[in-house]
Parts: structure tokens; C-alpha cells; sequence
């Protein structure tokens, strides 16, 4: 496959309190990006960083890159019920413009 | 400014029937994606094109897909004849250059 994983599947965490969701790739990228999908809608671009990055800040989320380990961590501080999403890594390749998916965390923030 | 146009946003049809999902871009976006999201499968993409022209279409599961962009604006996917497997939700997403992609709502396509 030529998707992403990400882990864990599903996460339960209380409002205020951090999330953090891991993405694991298999081939060589050009940059990875993490993306927001609420229930019935669309995926909304969050935050993308190069490979030759290795962690990039955007208000509440922290993402982080180990190009040798070949993953990627985001972050989410303070939480909100807002949150409550699934989140999905999508890795860019050196070559051509497309993405793969991976398969997306559930993240439920309990207010 | 308007996002990526999808319709229908909900398609029940029965098995055999021709299916056609309709997508419009973002002005300007000069790369256009379908993708198909099940549980199963996750999230897969199916073709993409770059200037009306497919690039990369491994993803099409069979010849039973196709697509087309006849121009800028709006680009078809379609299934014929459609199977009960073909069940999901269609996205269409556009960008501009290698930005990140701007997704549509999709397409809740249920084949009887």
C-alpha cells in the first residue's frame, strides 16, 4: 500500500488536555502535510512540513518530522470539543503531485 | 471566495445504472484530484490531472471508471455500470502548483 499509517486508530482525551497522533510513511517524501476532516465534510489543510524540516509550529499545533525513522507527530495543545475530528497525514513524493493518505486517527475531545 | 463544487452531494441509484459525480475547482487551481474514502480503504486517490490533462490515473479501479476534464472549470467522474462495491464517498479536491489541496464535501454515492 502506498498509504500512510497513523496511531493510534482512535483517541479519547478531555478538553484542555494535549493530543498527540503519529503518522508513519514508507517511501522517500518531499514534505508531509496533516489535514482536519469533520464528520460529513471535507478534508481542511493544516499544517505542511518540508523534509528537510524537522518541526513546525501553527498556533496549537506542533508537527514534527524524523525523515530517518520515517514519521511524523502532531500535536495538539490545550484541546477543545472543537477539535473532535479525524486527522490524517498525506505524504507528497520528490516526484509528480500526488498525495497518499493515510488512514486517519478519530480524535474525540470530551468538554 | 468559493471552494471546490461538488454534486450531487448524495447519489442512491441501483446497481447497473450509470453514475456521474460533478466537480468544480477553484479558479485559478491548475490541479484537480478525485479520491474515493471508504472505511475499508481509507482514503485513495484515483486520477489527478494537471491543466485538463490526466496525469496519473493507476488509481482508477476499472474501466468501469472514468474521468474527464474538458476544461478548467469542471471535471466528471464517472461509473458505468455502477456496483453495490462501489459504495463511498467521492471527494474532489484542486490546488494550485504543488499548495496544499482545497477539498470538496464530496459525493455520498450508495449503489443498491
Amino acid at each position: 500500500s502506498q498509504q500512510g499509517e497513523e496511531d493510534p486508530q482512535a483517541l479519547s482525551i478531555q478538553e484542555g488536555e494535549n493530543a498527540t497522533m503519529n503518522c508513519s510513511y514508507k517511501t522517500s517524501i518531499n514534505n508531509l502535510q496533516w489535514y482536519r476532516q469533520n464528520s460529513g465534510r471535507g478534508l481542511v489543510h493544516l499544517i505542511l512540513i518540508r523534509s528537510n524540516e524537522r518541526e513546525k509550529h501553527s498556533g496549537r499545533l506542533r508537527v514534527t518530522l524524523d525523515t530517518s525513522k520515517k514519521s511524523s507527530s502532531l500535536l495538539i495543545t490545550a484541546s477543545r470539543a472543537a477539535d473532535t475530528a479525524s486527522y490524517f497525514c498525506a505524504t507528497g513524493r520528490r516526484t509528480g503531485n500526488q498525495f497518499y493518505f493515510g488512514t486517519g486517527t478519530s480524535l474525540t475531545v470530551i468538554p | 471566495d468559493a471552494g471546490v463544487i461538488q454534486s450531487p452531494r448524495h447519489e442512491v441509484t441501483e446497481m447497473g445504472q450509470e453514475v456521474t459525480l460533478r466537480c468544480k475547482p477553484i479558479s485559478g487551481h491548475d490541479y484537480l484530484f478525485w479520491y474515493r474514502q471508504t472505511m475499508m480503504r481509507g482514503l485513495e486517490l484515483l486520477i489527478y490531472f494537471n491543466n485538463n490533462v490526466p496525469i496519473d490515473d493507476s488509481g482508477m479501479p476499472e474501466d468501469r471508471f472514468s474521468a474527464k476534464m474538458p476544461n478548467a472549470s469542471f471535471s466528471t467522474l464517472k461509473i458505468q455500470p455502477s456496483e453495490p462495491r462501489d459504495s463511498a464517498v467521492y471527494f474532489c479536491a484542486s490546488s494550485f502548483g504543488r499548495e496544499p489541496q482545497h477539498f470538496g464535501d464530496g459525493t455520498r454515492l450508495s449503489i443498491l
